[in-house]
């Protein structure tokens, strides 16, 4: 147990709609970062916020949007979906130095039909 | 840019065998961390090692070891004695330090591991 939480565990959505995926990080963690691991590849490094502003962010799309709150949950929101977005959403937190170590939550798997 | 090459998609072995993992990354940095996440089929990434690039030195953990070469870029983990518990996809990562963009971690394509009992 990470104390990493991800809600919902599971998502099922249609072409075109939009979707939030949300994150509670572990205790003293500032730091969140959000992975995408498509089925039988490693996760891609989507964003990364830090005291509720984005610190780095991968080769995704505007439409790959996130929120950071005062008590350090996140959000990751998608817009326009698309079937290629169906993925299982990985949230990781740090204590927010660069080179601490990254505990996974448990992840949402998104599924786009 | 950083890259992690797993080259091992899937191994099969049968209980208490041994087995090992490999891991070649490629990073222009002098300074940097390497991880290893083992992934079980519920989904969720477990920390299993992190290791810096000035510390050479191989580690041990129960049946787990590790061993980095600088030469030669790898960073390869050895399974001892191997239990059922064991099968799930284990992950090597590469995180840069001192870049704008955090510690954003690459990540290889994974090693599929499944111990038959």
């Amino acid at each position: 147990e990470t104390g990493v939480t991800q809600s919902p565990t599971h998502l099922i959505k249609t072409r075109g709609q939009q979707v939030t995926l949300r994150c509670s990080s572990q205790s003293g963690h500032n730091t969140v970062s959000w992975y995408q691991q498509a089925l039988g590849q490693g996760p891609q490094f989507i964003f990364q916020y830090y005291r509720e502003e984005e610190n780095g962010r991968g080769n995704f799309p505007p439409r790959f949007s996130g929120l950071q709150f005062p008590n350090y949950s996140s959000e990751l929101n998608v817009n326009a979906l698309e079937l290629d977005d169906s993925a299982l959403y990985l949230c990781a937190s740090t204590r927010g130095g660069r080179t601490d170590t990254q505990y996974f939550g448990p992840g949402t798997r998104l599924t786009v039909l | 840019a950083q890259k992690v090459t797993q080259a091992q998609t899937e191994i099969s072995v049968v209980e208490k065998e041994d087995v090992t993992l490999d891991c070649v990354y490629e990073t222009r940095d002098t300074t940097y961390y390497l991880f290893w996440y083992k992934q079980p089929p519920s989904g969720e990434l477990v920390f299993l090692i992190r290791r810096n690039s000035f510390d050479e030195q191989n580690e041990i953990s129960g049946r787990y070891s590790w061993n980095f070469q600088k030469s030669t870029s790898s960073f390869n983990f050895t399974i001892t004695a191997s239990q059922v518990v064991d099968s799930a996809v284990y992950f090597c990562a590469l995180s840069e330090a001192g870049k704008a963009a955090g510690n954003k971690l690459t990540f290889g394509g994974g090693t599929r591991v499944l111990v038959k009992p």
